[in-house]
């Protein structure tokens, strides 16, 4: 089956810190992979993403590479902000299943002191 | 452009009751999928409606349902509510032409807390 896996947290991180929140998954197929973010009090956000294949994504300063040799798909960003903090979730969207639903891992906070 | 609303934002109910949620998809968008989000956990699918029909579902009893309307606004429903049904429950829009890209379009969500 699909299934994503996350992780733990929370993590917490000085401002121009490096980070690393690391993503394993697992398909059945051939997955798109995607970080969405989750600020307080908003709703969940699309970060980036990566259809296939040792693309990768990025925005905001945060990268990911699909990396299908170890079907992973971690978060990295060179240097945190307080902005940054949130909470963050991999997901994986199978093309062989609905159209468009998402497989979420369970998240990860990450908290950036100033 | 409109972006996905929810509604109410939160709500108690007690255990046995029945409660309905509403979405506003975003604007342009015909697909509607509905998420659950248990504390600590990450979104699990509910079901998702395209074009006014059930397009999928996860695994959730039959006691959770849903309708699209025309417009593409949607509905969830859950019958005899339970404790472990409290929850975020979101809902999200996209576009069905752009097959499996899973860029959805997430509101802020209703949070539902039964007693």
């Amino acid at each position: 089956g699909n299934s994503v896996t996350q992780m733990e947290g929370p993590v917490t991180l000085s401002e121009e810190a490096f980070l690393t929140i690391n993503c394993t998954y697992t398909a059945t197929g051939y997955p798109s992979l995607f970080w969405y973010v989750q600020y307080p009090g908003e709703g969940l956000q699309l970060l980036l993403k990566a259809t296939k294949a040792d693309d990768k994504g990025s925005n905001k300063g945060f990268e990911a590479t699909y990396r299908k040799e170890t079907t992973s798909f971690h978060l990295e960003k060179g240097s945190v902000q307080v902005s940054d903090s949130a909470v963050y979730f991999c997901a994986l969207s199978d093309r062989g299943s609905t159209l468009g639903r998402l497989y979420f891992g369970r998240g990860t906070q990450l908290t950036v002191w100033p | 452009e409109t972006g996905v609303t929810q509604s109410p934002t939160h709500l108690i109910k007690t255990r046995g009751q029945q409660v309905t949620l509403r979405c506003s998809s975003q604007s342009g968008h015909n697909t509607v999928s509905w998420y659950q989000q248990a504390l600590g956990q990450g979104p699990q699918f509910i079901f998702q409606y395209y074009r006014e029909e059930e397009n999928g579902r996860g695994n959730f009893p039959p006691r959770f349902s849903g309708l699209q309307f025309p417009n593409y606004s949607s509905e969830l429903n859950v019958n005899a509510l339970e404790l472990d049904d409290s929850a975020l429950y979101l809902c999200a829009s996209s576009w069905g032409g752009t097959v499996n890209t899973g860029e959805l379009f997430f509101g802020e969500g209703s949070r539902l807390t039964v007693l």
